[in-house]
């Protein structure tokens, strides 16, 4: 299946900062990519679809100029948390969209944000 | 308007035995259903799915169980083991939405 990083894995901010977080797809070209949020104890929510080469389509309640999302390549999508407050601290992840013929989604390991 | 409900927050089971994660969902517009595995600080992985025209699908331990009658699915891990504890979801393909998930335990 599809190899997806991202990077940091865990970041300590503190509010005010911007925070940006790569996703990387390792070995294969990704037009689409998408980014959850998970609080804990809650489900994956996702925030957004990055498109390489056009505007990223938020979810309804996401705010576009918070969560700054940025396709700059087949291989890379970059999320920017801009000007973080505690309550942005989540767990972050982005994933491929749905492949093959079960639908499969292939999820990046993972950023633990700590906005301080 | 929660589409997929995985109603029981944790399930813990002893080793060996068989564990049930249950999970419902409200719209039957759905080609495939499919179940993650998560551990802490690390994303999803994906574990098994079934299609909607069947009622069954069995990988090793893993079997998943579709009554689409009830909007209803299950997961069974038999044997279960340590290695299963982790955060289980059900997902539905269309929005790409998840339920809360079931932490199981597997007691040693």
């Amino acid at each position: 299946g599809a190899v997806v990083s991202q990077h940091p894995s865990w970041v300590i901010c503190k509010s005010g900062t911007s925070v940006k977080i790569e996703c990387r797809s390792l070995d294969f070209q990704a037009t689409t990519m998408f980014w959850y949020r998970q609080f804990p104890k809650q489900s994956l929510m996702l925030m957004a679809t990055s498109n390489e080469g056009s505007k990223a389509t938020y979810e309804q309640g996401v705010e576009k100029d918070k969560f700054l999302i940025n396709h700059a390549s087949l291989t890379l999508s970059t999320l920017t948390v801009t000007s973080a407050h505690p309550e942005d601290s989540s767990f972050y992840i982005c994933s491929t969209p749905p492949q093959g013929w079960d639908n499969e989604q292939f999820f990046g390991p993972g950023t633990r944000l700590t906005v301080l | 308007d929660q589409q997929v409900k995985q109603n029981s927050p944790s399930l813990s089971v002893q080793e060996g035995r068989i564990s049930i994660l249950n999970c419902d969902y409200t719209n039957s517009m759905f080609d495939y259903f499919l179940w993650y595995k998560k551990y802490p600080a690390e994303g999803p992985t994906f574990l098994i799915s079934i299609s909607s025209i069947k009622d069954k699908n069995e990988d090793g331990r893993f079997t998943v169980f579709l009554n689409k009658s009830a909007k209803h699915l299950s997961l069974h891990i038999v044997p279960s083991q340590p290695g299963d504890s982790a955060v289980y979801f059900c997902s539905l393909p269309s929005k790409l939405t998840f339920g809360k998930g079931i932490t199981l335990s597997v007691r040693p």
